[in-house]
């Protein structure tokens, strides 16, 4: 079964400083998708960043970027320069292409304190 | 471009009303379609994902139901809602190799 653990619930941060957002998952295949996504109190759901499996090179999105560990299967999310507008709660999620699932975590809140 | 749209936006229902959520996608064909259910504050709940017309996959027995009448056409129904049914749905569509593109969200307060 496709699982996308986050284990924090909740993480706060300084303004300014650098937070780093744990994600791990559970798959049998070799090539896969996977996502940071951000909802804000508006529950838009935004994509902040995406990660092919097949790519070696950690994805980078001006300040957030991630930490991709294939064999580990961790991919964690860093941003830094923490903004207010940062706040909000973050989600990671997976799929393996083609006609499958689309699995999310159970989220993580972000707060940045000024 | 892609577009999709969910509606409606808020809905308060009685118990045992029907439901009807709708979402519609354009600008594209075939896609991948998804029904999500989030409670305040919680994860996102698979509930339906459909990979074509008429194919529905199911992740949670409950009191939902959804159908795919169209290429671009998801809908999430009840026959009789339940005060269990209140959260924030989302519909989302995705390709073979994209990220998922969101609707809006319905708020749904039963009562």
């Amino acid at each position: 079964a496709q699982t996308v653990t986050q284990s924090q619930p909740e993480m706060s941060v300084q303004e300014a400083e650098t937070v780093t957002l744990s994600c791990t998952y559970d798959t049998s295949e070799s090539d896969y998708y996977l996502f940071w996504y951000k909802q804000p109190p508006s529950r838009q759901m935004i994509l902040v960043i995406r990660q092919e499996a097949y790519k070696q090179q950690n994805a980078t999105e001006n300040r957030f970027s991630v930490n991709f560990q294939k064999a580990a299967k961790s991919f964690s999310l860093k941003i830094s320069d923490s903004q207010l507008g940062d706040a909000a709660m973050y989600f990671c999620a997976y799929h393996t292409g083609a006609n499958s699932k689309l699995t999310f975590g159970k989220g993580i809140t972000l707060s940045v304190r000024p | 471009s892609q577009t999709i749209h969910q509606w409606p936006a808020t809905l308060v229902q009685p118990v045992g009303s029907p439901l009807s959520l709708e979402c519609t996608v354009e600008g594209t064909s075939n896609p991948n379609l998804y029904w999500y259910r989030q409670a305040a504050g919680r994860g996102l709940q698979l509930l339906f994902y459909s990979v074509g017309i008429g194919q529905i996959s199911s992740e949670v027995p409950q009191n939902l139901s959804a159908s795919r009448p169209q290429d671009r056409q998801f809908i999430l129904s009840s026959k009789k809602l339940l005060l269990s049914d209140s959260g924030f749905y989302l519909c989302a569509w995705r390709h073979y190799d994209t990220e998922a593109f969101f609707g809006q969200g319905t708020r749904l307060t039963v009562v």
